[in-house]
């Protein structure tokens, strides 16, 4: 069975600081994809990033950016120059791809609750 | 544009009642999901259906079940309401053919409360 573990519960960081969030995985199988999801006060769940397990790139968007370590087993997400609008719950996920083809939906880590004072 | 909505939005009943929380979306896809938010626990996956007819169980189905009639809706109904079933519900859906492992689409929750 797979993981997703979140050690951060919450964060808290002065406006325009960078900060990071961990996400560690658990997976046996070679074939997988990972996410990253922001949930805002408002409550939706916002998708932010997907990646799949043969793709070690780091990719950058904007003010943030992910690193991916298979060696590791991590997808780390950073906020660069962090804004207050950047306040939210962000949950890191994996989906699993068998080798029959097919998968089980996403698996969420609880989440980091980040809050960016002005 | 397409979408993915849920209803209610607020739901409060009382427990042994059955309740049923609708989803539904205009993307004609696939993969539809439903998932329970608590404090503690993140998102916990609870059905999914994979296409019309095919359901499958979560990691937290009992109590709980679905039936997918068509490709636009997925209801969540709970047979028996319980207390510690009083969470934040989230349907989703996702086009990919490859089953679950695409981008989710989140409808905006249902706040369940069983008293």
């Amino acid at each position: 069975a797979q993981k997703v573990t979140q050690a951060q519960t919450e964060i808290s960081v002065v406006e325009k600081e960078d900060v990071t969030l961990d996400c560690v995985y658990e997976t046996r199988d070679t074939t997988y994809y990972l996410f990253w999801y922001k949930q805002p006060p408002s409550g939706e769940l916002v998708f932010l990033i997907r990646r799949n397990s043969f793709d070690e790139q780091n990719e950058i968007s904007g003010r943030y950016s992910w690193n991916f370590q298979k060696s590791t087993s991590s997808f780390n997400f950073t906020i660069t120059a962090s804004q207050v609008v950047d306040s939210a719950v962000y949950f890191c996920a994996l989906s699993v791809m068998y080798s029959g083809g097919g998968a089980d939906g996403l698996t969420f880590g609880k989440g980091t609750h980040l809050i960016i004072q002005p | 544009d397409a979408e993915i909505t849920q209803s209610p939005r607020h739901k409060i009943t009382e427990t042994g009642r059955q309740v049923t929380l609708a989803c539904h979306q205009t993307w004609n896809h696939n993969n539809m999901f439903w998932y329970r938010q608590d404090l503690g626990h993140g998102l916990r996956l609870i059905h999914y259906s994979y296409g019309v007819h095919d359901t499958n169980k979560g990691e937290v189905s009992d109590g709980y079940s679905v039936s997918r009639s068509n490709t636009e809706d997925l209801p969540l109904t709970l047979e028996s309401a319980a207390s510690s079933q009083t969470s934040v519900y989230f349907c989703a859906s996702s086009g990919d053919g490859t089953s679950g492992t695409g981008e989710l689409f989140f409808g905006e929750g249902s706040r369940l409360t069983v008293l």
